[in-house]
C-alpha cells in the first residue's frame, strides 16, 4: 500500500523528443506527488510537483498528468536536451505524514 | 547562498568499524531528514529531526545506527560496527518549516556520503 511503482527503470530519447516516465500508487490517502531530478554525485532537487485536484500541471518544457481514478501519475518532457539527462524519481506523500514514498527511479539519456 | 552540505563525500570502512557523517543544513531550517540510497533506488527515510527533537527515527534499519542534532542545525549520523549491507549513499535533506507534509516542504538534499563498508 505504501509502495510507488516507477516505470521504465531506463529511458533512451533523441533530442527533441518527448521523454514519457510513469507512476503508479496504491494508497490512495496521498495527496501530494512530486518529482525529483538527481544528476550523478549530486542529490535530488525539486522539478515540479502536483495535488491531486488537478490533472495536470506545467511548468516550462515539464508536464506532470495526472489521473486519481487509475492511481498514475507521469512525467513529460518536451523537446528533451542532453542537459536533462539524469535519473527522475516520483515520490508521494500523505498532507499529514512527511515521509516522501520514492519511486525506483528512471535514468534517462538524450541523444545529441 | 550556500544549499545543504555533507561530510564526507565519501567514505570507506572496513567491517565492525564505527562512521560519523556530518550534515550542515540551510541555515534557519527547522526539519532536518536523513536518507539511505541504495544504488539505482529511490532514497528511503531514516529519520527526522525538528529543530534539537528527533521526531521520528522508525526508519533506522537497527539499533547501530544513531542520529543527533543537539543545537538544532548541525546533524551527525553514526553507524557502529559497520556492516557490507550499509553501503549506501547516506542524503541529508533539510526544509524551513516544520514537517507537514505537501507542497509547502520542500525538502532541500545534500550531495550526499557515499559509504562503501568492505
Amino acid at each position: 500500500q505504501q509502495q510507488v511503482k516507477q516505470s521504465p527503470q531506463s529511458l533512451i530519447v533523441q533530442k527533441g523528443g518527448i521523454s514519457i516516465i510513469n507512476c503508479a500508487y496504491e494508497n490512495t490517502a496521498f495527496d501530494y506527488f512530486p518529482w525529483y531530478q538527481q544528476f550523478p554525485g549530486k542529490g535530488p532537487a525539486l522539478l515540479i510537483a502536483i495535488r491531486p485536484d488537478v490533472s495536470e500541471k506545467k511548468e516550462g518544457r515539464f508536464t506532470i498528468s495526472f489521473n486519481k481514478s487509475a492511481k498514475q501519475f507521469s512525467l513529460h518532457i518536451m523537446d528533451s536536451q542532453p542537459g536533462d539527462s539524469a535519473t527522475y524519481f516520483c515520490a508521494a506523500n500523505m498532507d499529514s505524514n512527511y515521509q516522501l514514498i520514492w519511486g525506483a527511479g528512471t535514468k534517462l539519456i538524450i541523444k545529441p | 547562498g550556500a544549499g545543504v552540505s555533507q561530510s564526507p563525500r565519501y567514505k570507506v570502512a572496513k567491517r565492525g568499524q564505527d562512521v560519523a557523517l556530518r550534515c550542515d543544513p540551510i541555515s534557519g531550517h527547522v526539519s532536518l531528514f536523513w536518507y539511505q540510497q541504495a544504488l539505482g533506488q529511490g532514497p528511503e527515510f531514516l529519520t527526522y529531526f525538528q529543530n534539537e527533537a528527533q521526531l521520528d527515527k522508525s526508519g533506522l534499519p537497527s539499533d547501530r545506527f544513531f542520529a543527533e542534532r543537539p543545537e538544532g542545525s548541525v546533524s551527525t549520523l553514526k553507524i557502529q560496527r559497520t556492516q557490507q549491507e550499509d553501503s549506501a549513499v547516506y542524503l541529508c535533506a533539510s526544509s524551513f518549516l516544520r514537517a507537514s507534509g505537501g507542497s509547502y516542504n520542500e525538502q532541500f538534499f545534500g550531495p550526499g556520503t557515499r559509504l562503501t563498508v568492505l
